[in-house]
């Protein structure tokens, strides 16, 4: 079965630019988890979407928002993009209620450059 | 705030040994642990997890043990092999919560 896709694999983008980055779950997986991983901060988490909600947010600026479709599919969006906003950016999924006790499957992220 | 520690960056084991990585947490909320393993430029692996209402978990060569009064868990893989070197993070989430809390990570090597 597929895993979690991202697209696109790597991205570079110029400061003051916005940029979309797209996460296409497991079928059945209707959790989409999104985490930014830098050198410094490690694995930080951005937002949570469950049947197009957002149920849960990081301590990120409102520069960062995402939404999920009716397939599951999530965007996330970057607005006037900073060079601290550089990182891998995944996308976890899981089946609703169940990703802490079977795990939530990664995908294998965007690297963003912003320069 | 580090809610999630992983003391040790990096860990040396000989093949056929045990590695043992290591994971302190100071969020007494946290009811669920998890271990991914990590290659470069891909995302995390799964690999195991426990409940707050056990003590040990196991899975092939992977146990983990979870001590609650020293706020304490670790990943034991026995035996280790090459394939297992890799970057090791803990993770963590409240409960009802599906957020991850994650650890800095232990770059993990095993040498043949």
């Amino acid at each position: 079965k597929a895993g979690v896709t991202q697209t696109p694999r790597y991205l570079i983008k110029t400061r003051g630019q916005q940029v979309t980055l797209s996460c296409s779950p497991i079928s059945g997986h209707r959790s989409v988890s999104w985490y930014q991983q830098t050198p410094g901060q490690g694995l930080q988490f951005l937002f949570e979407y469950f049947s197009e909600t957002q149920r849960n947010k990081g301590n990120f600026p409102g520069r960062f928002s995402g939404r999920q479709f009716s397939n599951s599919r999530s965007e996330m969006n970057v607005s006037t993009l900073e060079l601290g906003d550089s990182a891998l950016y995944l996308c976890a999924s899981s089946i609703a209620g169940a990703g802490r006790l079977y795990g939530y499957t990664f995908g294998s992220g965007t690297r963003l450059t912003v320069v | 705030d580090q809610q999630v520690k992983q003391n040790s960056p990096s860990l040396s084991v000989q093949e056929g040994r045990i590695s043992i990585l290591n994971c302190d947490y100071t969020n007494s909320m946290f009811d669920y642990f998890l271990w991914y393993k990590k290659y470069p430029a891909e995302g995390p692996t799964f690999l195991i997890s426990i409940s707050s209402i056990k003590d040990k978990n196991e899975d092939g060569r992977f146990t983990v043990f979870l001590n609650k009064s020293a706020k304490h868990l670790s990943l034991h893989i026995v035996p280790s092999q090459p394939g297992d070197s890799a970057v090791y993070f803990c993770a963590a989430s409240e409960i009802g919560n599906e957020k991850l809390t994650f650890g800095t990570g232990t770059r993990l090597t095993i040498i043949p």
